[in-house]
């Protein structure tokens, strides 16, 4: 079964609203999580890590300001899409590692972004 | 810039027939490697995991790695149609202890 739920699947809105894409593991603690993004035909590409108890760290060209990410409790984080404009449409996905080593990732189901 | 590079192909073959999909990476202190499925519309599944050098096998599925040749491969056995999807060969190579993906090979099995 599933290890890592993600919620909403699907969020199309107007542009220049907010989204709020939740991402929890399920029977497992996460003190990191992953959130990634995949535009069509192109291969997944890492946004922040969300870390509990501290700041995400971002990847170069990620705007913090426009992707807040808050890792509220050891199983779950979220990723905020502020004031969300039609080149933010996507499919967000995040993962979670679980395992001794922490190596083995697992995936939400991905929410489709659609900002009109 | 850590890569992972993989033919985007299509790659098609006939059902029953053996799926050869293969894999280099750039970063050669890379230990971790792993094979997803990703099937149209839907997020990574976990294929395999392989850490050591030679062949590691589950089921349908053979992954090979080769570090010395920076190379990683999945074989997949007696394809079927529902092997049909685009599969993503990552390496743990990132910072944060992240995933590298290639941009994946688009297999189809033919009935």
């Amino acid at each position: 079964g599933a290890v890592v739920s993600q919620h909403p699947s699907w969020v199309i809105c107007k542009s220049g609203t907010s989204v709020k894409i939740e991402c929890r593991s399920l029977d497992f603690q996460a003190t990191t999580m992953f959130w990634y993004r995949q535009f069509p035909k192109q291969s997944l590409m890492l946004m922040a890590t969300s870390n509990e108890g501290s700041k995400a760290t971002y990847e170069q060209g990620v705007e913090k300001d426009k992707f807040l990410i808050n890792h509220a409790s050891l199983t779950l984080s979220t990723l905020t899409v502020t004031s969300a404009h039609p080149e933010d449409s996507s499919f967000y996905i995040c993962s979670a590692p679980r395992g001794a080593a922490q190596e083995t990732q697992y995936f939400g189901p991905g929410t489709r972004l659609l900002v009109l | 810039q850590k890569e992972v590079e993989q033919n985007s192909g299509p790659l098609s073959v006939p059902e029953g027939a053996i799926a050869s999909l293969n894999c280099t990476y750039s970063d050669r202190v890379s230990q971790s490697f792993f094979w997803y499925r990703q099937y149209s519309g839907k997020s990574p599944e976990l294929i395999m995991s392989i850490y050591s050098n030679g062949d590691k096998e589950d089921g349908r599925f053979t992954a090979q790695l080769n570090k010395a040749s920076q190379y990683v491969s999945l074989l997949i056995r007696d394809s079927q149609p529902s092997d049909s999807a685009t599969y993503l060969c990552a390496v743990i190579g990132g910072s944060q202890g992240n995933l590298i993906f290639g941009k994946g090979t688009k297999l189809s099995v033919k009935p």
